[in-house]
C-alpha cells in the first residue's frame, strides 16, 4: 500500500499562475483534508471533505477550491497564485471509525509563489 | 490568542536526557489529544493518542493530559538521535474529526 500520495512533489509558480495538486489514497478511507504549513503557524486546514460527494471549508478556505473526483482522490486548485499562498501542503486521510480517527498524512508538495 | 499555544523551539538535548514538550489550549471543549511526529521534509505521523484526561504511555514515550489546567505534555525517556523532528500537537472535540494543531516544536538530540 502507497498510503497517501501527493503530486507533485514541488512547483514554482508566478503571481496570477493557477494549478491543481493531486491527492490519492488507498486505505478506503472516507475523509479527506487539505492543510498548509507554514513556518511558526502549525498545520493549518484549508477543505476537508468528510465522504465523497461533500467538501466543506476549514480554517483558511480563501483563494482556493477543491474537488472530491471519487473516494480516492482529493484535488486542491489555486485559480489565480499569491505570494502568500507560498507554503508546503499536506493531504490527509482518515477512517471515520470513531469521534476522532488517526489522519495519515502524504508527503507533502513545496509550492512557491513568485 | 491562537487556539493552541506550543513553542517552536528548537530544543537541544544530550543523548539520553528526558524531555518533556507541551502545549496549552483555549478551548474547554477539546477531548481528544494527539501528538505527531514530523521528520524533515516528510508528513506527519501519528505518535500518541489520549482521550480526555490522565496518563498514557508507549516504551519510551509517555502522554499526559490535565483538563482542569488545558495542558498536554510529551515526555521522551532515553531521548536518541533518531527522535530529532518537529513534534506536533493536535486536540478535537469530537465533532467533524478535525483538528486543531500547535505550531510544532523542533527537537535536536545530540550523540
Amino acid at each position: 500500500n502507497a498510503g497517501v500520495t501527493q503530486t507533485p512533489k514541488f512547483q514554482v509558480l508566478k503571481t496570477g499562475q493557477s494549478m491543481t495538486l493531486q491527492c490519492a489514497q488507498d486505505m478506503n478511507h472516507n475523509s479527506m483534508y487539505w492543510y498548509r504549513q507554514d513556518p511558526g503557524m502549525g498545520l493549518r486546514l484549508i477543505y476537508y471533505s468528510a465522504s465523497e460527494g461533500t467538501t466543506d471549508k476549514g480554517e483558511v478556505p480563501n483563494g482556493y477550491n477543491v474537488s472530491r473526483l471519487n473516494k480516492r482522490e482529493f484535488s486542491l486548485r489555486l485559480e489565480s497564485a499569491a505570494p502568500s499562498q507560498t507554503s508546503v501542503y499536506f493531504c490527509a486521510s482518515s477512517d471515520t471509525g470513531g469521534p476522532v480517527s488517526e489522519q495519515f498524512f502524504g508527503p507533502g508538495t513545496r509550492l512557491t509563489v513568485l | 490568542q491562537k487556539e493552541v499555544e506550543q513553542d517552536p523551539g528548537p530544543l537541544s538535548v544530550p543523548e539520553g536526557a528526558i524531555v518533556s514538550l507541551n502545549c496549552t489550549y483555549s478551548n474547554s471543549a477539546f477531548q481528544y489529544f494527539m501528538w505527531y511526529r514530523q521528520y524533515s521534509r516528510k508528513g506527519p505521523e501519528l505518535l500518541m493518542y489520549t482521550y480526555s484526561s490522565g496518563n498514557k504511555e508507549d516504551g519510551r514515550f509517555t502522554a499526559q493530559v490535565d483538563k482542569s489546567s488545558k495542558y498536554i505534555s510529551l515526555f521522551i525517556r532515553d531521548s536518541q538521535p533518531s527522535d530529532s523532528a518537529t513534534y506536533l500537537c493536535a486536540m478535537s472535540d469530537g465533532y467533524g474529526n478535525k483538528l486543531v494543531f500547535g505550531a510544532g516544536t523542533i527537537l535536536r538530540v545530540k550523540s
